[in-house]
């Protein structure tokens, strides 16, 4: 069955705590990419990757980290530096980064709430 | 900068009412548009798009058209349903594609 996978669906954490949320994908897309959503508000994109072992910070990187070691999956660290980091988070893919007539797939989502 | 503008929200419709959602973008150059939908709890989905000038991109009932003379991607269906209730996001990504820029989203609510 094709798709991304999130997890975990929820997740809490203690200020102070680094915390690690999961993406992957058996879509064999090149590029995928880290969204945050607050509520009432639009996607705010966080970091993306077009190609293994390559990554680019997007508009609100700081206090994130993410590594790209294998094309399946995109994992991203919010980190005790993040201040607000309660938020719901979103992973996407593409088939290939640069195509601008391609379709963004996103996985379900990991909503984290600090304690 | 590039920009998304949605019409606010809530939306509140009864069932089988005509929905039309506005939206109107600025971007350099030609950009694709997009309008996803997001059901509670759950993550985007494409609901349709259109890569080109006066190109209509329709889906489930939905159309939108790109004017590029008016700078809009409107978001029309003549008539929804109670399961169209959810959150619109419309965007645009423009050549060399690396970044998609979202509206803030418009939520609808549909009546029985």
């Amino acid at each position: 069955d094709g798709g991304i996978t999130q997890s975990p669906k929820y997740l809490f954490r203690k200020e102070g705590q680094n915390v690690t949320l999961s993406c992957e994908q058996n879509l064999n897309h090149d590029a995928m990419y880290w969204y945050r959503q607050d509520p009432g508000q639009g996607l705010r994109l966080i970091y993306y990757s077009q190609i293994v072992n390559d990554f680019q910070k997007g508009d609100i990187a700081e206090g994130y980290s993410v590594s790209r070691e294998k094309k399946e999956s995109f994992p991203l660290t919010v980190t005790s530096a993040q201040k607000n980091p309660t938020a719901f988070y979103l992973c996407a893919t593409q088939k290939e980064g640069g195509r601008f007539t391609d379709t963004q797939y996103f996985g379900p989502g990991t909503r984290l709430t600090v304690l | 900068g590039d920009s998304v503008t949605q019409m606010e929200g809530p939306v509140t419709l009864s069932e089988e009412a005509f929905l039309t959602i506005n939206c109107t973008y600025t971007a350099t150059g030609y950009p694709s548009l997009f309008w996803y939908v997001q059901y509670p709890g759950e993550g985007l989905q494409l609901l349709l798009k259109a890569t080109k000038a006066d190109d209509k991109g329709s889906n489930k009932g939905f159309e939108a058209t790109y004017r590029k003379e008016t700078t809009s991607f409107h978001l029309e269906k003549g008539s929804v349903q109670v399961s169209d209730s959810a959150v619109y996001f419309c965007a645009l990504r423009y050549t060399g594609g690396f970044k998609t820029i979202f509206g803030a989203g418009t939520r609808l609510f549909v009546k029985a």
